[in-house]
């Protein structure tokens, strides 16, 4: 089946502590994404990934760090600098271009909550 | 950023009745798109628009990209109690690549 796996569906922080959200696709996707979710707002931009090795801040980077070491995974890094961690957090993937239009497919998201 | 100003922010109707709820911006936008969020889920897509004027149609769900490049709506018509969920509208505003911008979410409920 192809789709974008997240893991682990909850996870808890402890105070001071990081933690990491897997994000795995393998609908062979060029560029990834992290976005926030807070209630009753939007998705906001983490960080995202157009291409292996490469990655750029979003609108709320500050207390996130990614990777990209390959294409099927962008996993992201909650540091203990953020210090309202407690979200719902989304990862996609697309296939950027003009044929691909730009359409982002989502995972189904992992709830971080602070101990 | 960027924004979106998604309306109305939230809906509670009766089984049976139409929805329409919209999403506009001050900046031109090349794609607009429409997902649904189930509670604990991720958005799925429902609606992808590319052309000014374009009218598209998913079942009983109908979308529009604005004339102006600067807006969208959505229609939802005869709905049922699974249409229950947040929709968001989310476009790629002009000259910047592959970004998306999402608006606030529109949370429908359905009464049976």
């Amino acid at each position: 089946d192809g789709g974008i796996t997240q893991s682990p569906k909850y996870l808890f922080r402890k105070e001071g502590q990081n933690v990491t959200l897997s994000c795995e696709q393998n609908l062979n996707h060029d560029a990834m994404y992290w976005y926030r979710q807070d209630p009753g707002q939007g998705l906001r931009l983490i960080y995202y990934s157009q291409i292996v090795n490469d990655f750029q801040k979003g609108d709320i980077a500050e207390g996130y760090s990614v990777s990209r070491e390959k294409k099927e995974s962008f996993p992201l890094t909650v540091t203990s600098a953020q210090k309202n961690p407690t979200a719902f957090y989304l990862c996609a993937s697309s296939t950027p271009g003009k044929l691909a239009k730009n359409i982002q497919y989502f995972g189904a998201g992992t709830r971080l909550s602070v101990l | 950023g960027q924004q979106l100003n998604q309306s109305p922010q939230s809906m509670f109707i009766q089984e049976g009745e139409d929805v329409s709820m919209n999403c506009t911006s001050s900046s031109i936008f090349n794609t607009w798109l429409w997902y649904k969020q189930d509670p604990g889920e991720g958005p799925v897509l429902l609606i992808a628009l590319y052309k000014a004027g374009e009218l598209t149609s998913n079942g009983r769900l109908t979308a529009q990209f604005g004339i102006t490049r600067k807006d969208s709506f959505l229609n939802i018509s005869a709905s049922i109690p699974s249409d229950v969920g947040i929709y968001f509208c989310a476009g790629t505003p002009y000259n910047q690549g592959g970004k998306l911008i999402f608006g606030q979410g529109t949370e429908l409920s359905v009464k049976p």
